[in-house]
């Protein structure tokens, strides 16, 4: 199974900054046949299910604000929020899904 | 508008099976490309994917859970269904039905059904 490593497990953010977060994976996900990284973002807030944010490692699903963004490529990706903002606190996964089993990362959590 | 629904018992005791549903709308789990995954959360913890299955009834299952898992789907009544065998109290979580559309990730989740495992 490929193992998703994320860091940190947890980051303080003040509102108006940049949030960054990891995700590592134990083998490539990126599909040489059409170059593409299978690799996903996803925001979770407190008792609702996962919502996608981010998808292909760097793009943003419709309606995902702008100051989300998704980088990387093999086996190191990260998640940025160039400007927190209040409704941003939450636990992000990454996940990958360029073969199965599917894994997700431990998730981090981003406060304020 | 595409819908995902679980349903299921939100008590099962020890050594029993768990029948969960994913009732689904606004897609057909015949269309080339389409996939229904399961994936749980127990409290306070990360996500598991389960299982998956595919418009064309392949199915995949967790490594670790797949002597355990079956699922299969009903395109008729636009159903997917996972069973899990013999339950133990670590099987106690949020159990997710979420779709995939041409491998775009998990683009569409219901709210999940909460499953305790308990004598």
């Amino acid at each position: 199974d490929i193992v998703m490593t994320q860091s940190p497990d947890s980051l303080a953010v003040s509102l108006g900054e940049r949030a960054t977060i990891n995700c590592k994976s134990s083998q490539s996900v990126l599909y040489s046949s059409n170059n593409k990284n299978y690799l996903a973002w996803y925001q979770q807030k407190p008792g609702q299910p996962p919502k996608l944010l981010i998808y292909w490692a760097s793009t943003r699903k419709s309606g995902v604000p702008d100051r989300f963004s998704g980088s990387g490529s093999g086996t190191d990706f990260t998640l940025t929020i160039s400007s927190l903002q209040a409704e941003d606190v939450a636990i992000y996964y990454c996940h990958q899904y360029y073969t199965t089993p599917w894994t997700f990362g431990q998730g981090t959590k981003v406060e304020i | 508008q595409v819908t995902l629904r679980e349903s299921g018992p939100a008590l099962v005791k020890p050594t029993q099976t768990l029948t969960l549903t994913c009732t689904f709308s606004g897609f057909s789990l015949t269309t080339s490309g389409m996939c229904v995954s399961w994936i749980r959360q127990p409290p306070g913890k990360a996500l598991e994917w389960l299982a998956r299955i595919d418009w064309d009834d392949d199915k995949y299952y967790s490594t670790s859970l797949k002597t355990r898992l079956t699922i299969s789907k009903d395109t008729s009544k636009n159903q997917v269904v996972l069973t899990m065998t013999n339950m133990d109290p670590v099987d106690t979580a949020t159990y997710y039905c979420a779709r995939t559309r041409l491998l775009n990730g998990l683009d569409v989740w219901g709210q999940g059904t909460t499953v305790t495992v308990s004598s």
